[in-house]
């Protein structure tokens, strides 16, 4: 168990939908990342948040986006959903308070999202 | 932008035997991290070895060993005594200290271990 929660942990929804994916990083971690991780793509890097803002954007679609609340947990939108967003999106943490570890990510379970 | 290349889509090993994963990265940077994840079939993400690219030392990590060729680029994963829990996917991963901390991921290598 890594100590970061992702929920939910299966989503169907239908083509044109929006969704909501959650993440909670690890008890003291200021970084939140998120990956999606697609047999097409591989695993690519979406979006940073640390400490509330933003910090480093990747191949993340202008349908996309997301945010990081005071309680440092994130939020991933997707919306406008096509048949190619199935996925799974991993949320990853790192930057513990007393600045060890900085190097090392945490992920998540991952959710896994099936666009119909 | 680095890329990371596992030229190794699938490997097979038997148990007890030692097998090398390949990774090669291209970058410009002098000062970087690389990573090996390990995904098994329940899609976790778990981190087998890193390296900072100022060490000259190889990083080990019990039966998970590094090969760092820094003018090479290259960052091959040994497993010694494979065991049958080592079957999963391998992810090598590129880290700039310069641009953020988001991971560059390879495509990935299969191992398979057969008894």
């Amino acid at each position: 168990d890594s100590g970061v929660t992702q929920t939910p942990k299966h989503l169907i929804t239908a083509t044109g939908q929006r969704v909501t994916l959650r993440c909670s990083p690890r008890s003291g971690d200021l970084s939140v990342y998120w990956y999606q991780q697609s047999l097409d793509q591989g695993l690519q890097f979406l979006i940073q948040y640390y400490n509330g803002e933003e910090r480093a954007k990747g191949n993340i679609l202008e349908r996309f986006s997301a945010q990081q609340f005071p309680d440092l947990h994130s939020e991933l939108n997707l919306s406008s959903l096509e048949l190619g967003d199935s996925a799974l999106y991993f949320c990853a943490s790192s930057v513990a308070r007393s600045g060890r570890g900085h190097n090392e990510q945490f992920f998540g379970p991952g959710t896994r999202l099936t666009v119909l | 932008a680095q890329t990371v290349t596992q030229s190794q889509p699938e490997m097979s090993v038997q148990e007890a035997e030692t097998v090398t994963l390949s990774c090669t990265y291209d970058t410009s940077e002098s000062d970087y991290y690389l990573f090996w994840y390990k995904q098994p079939p329940s899609r976790q993400m778990i981190l087998v070895i890193r390296q900072e690219a100022y060490k000259q030392q190889n990083a080990t990590e019990n039966r998970f060993s590094v090969n760092f060729q820094k003018a090479a680029k290259s960052f091959s994963l040994k497993i010694s005594d494979s065991q049958l829990g080592d079957a999963a996917m391998y992810f090598c991963a590129y880290r700039s200290s310069n641009s953020g901390y988001a991971l560059n991921f390879g495509k990935g290598t299969s191992l398979l271990v057969t008894p």
